[in-house]
């Protein structure tokens, strides 16, 4: 089993509608979650922190659930510019080596 | 600008020749990791540094393969003998400190020809 598994995707939404991915972890001492955003050919960017009591940020929301260890991120609205590959991240606290990424999910918002 | 700065931005090579690649951090940053991420593929993890720490080796490849971080602030990632599956982007990364959320450089694109 992979540490972090998320769906490759694609998924092909309409703008406008919501979508939401969900990736699984499988240590249970995972402290720190957060999505990234990777655009084609560019470097992954942070797109949000992940806290236990869930964080939203604008059309954007993330949750943890750590008893089914997954985190979610649902987009609402979605928009054309926010066609991406989404990776999840995972890392037991203070400890950098286990800092791992998940393969990504793609994301394709069409007009 | 203050994000991480790599260079060169992109790198075409002979096989059989070597290569360095060059990672400037964020000012302040303790912690630098280099990943590398094939066409199409997801991140591989390849090196860690941790302050003045032993580094984390065990995502090099090869021992073609090989990183240093001086005065723990700017690092080189060298590949000896390059073949064309290390044909890839490599990124590096750093944070403030382990297990903090990290920020990318623009990556060095290395096609081995």
């Amino acid at each position: 089993r992979k540490e972090v598994e998320q769906d490759p995707g694609p998924f092909n939404v309409p703008e406008g509608a919501t979508v939401a991915f969900n990736c699984t972890y499988s240590n249970s001492a995972s402290q720190s979650f957060f999505w990234y955003r990777q655009d084609c050919r560019k470097e992954p960017k942070l797109l949000m922190s992940v806290y236990s009591s869930g964080n939203e940020d604008g059309r954007f929301t993330a949750q943890l659930n750590r008893a089914s260890q997954y985190i979610s991120l649902l987009i609402r609205d979605s928009k054309l510019s926010d066609s991406a590959t989404y990776l999840c991240v995972v890392t037991p606290s203070g400890s950098a080596r286990q800092l791992t990424f998940g393969s990504g999910t793609q994301l394709t918002v069409l007009p | 600008g203050a994000g991480v700065s790599q260079s060169p931005s992109n790198k075409v090579t002979e096989k059989g020749k070597d290569v360095e690649l060059r990672c400037d951090p964020i000012s302040g940053h303790t912690a630098l990791y280099w990943y590398r991420q094939s066409l199409g593929q997801g991140l591989e993890f390849l090196i860690y540094f941790q302050g003045n720490s032993a580094p984390d080796k065990s995502g090099l490849p090869s021992d073609r393969f090989s990183a240093e971080r001086t005065g723990g602030s700017v690092s080189t990632l060298t590949i000896q003998r390059t073949q064309q599956e290390d044909s890839a982007v490599y990124l590096c990364a750093s944070s403030f400190w382990a297990g903090n959320t990290i920020y990318f450089g623009e990556g060095s694109w290395l096609t081995v020809v």
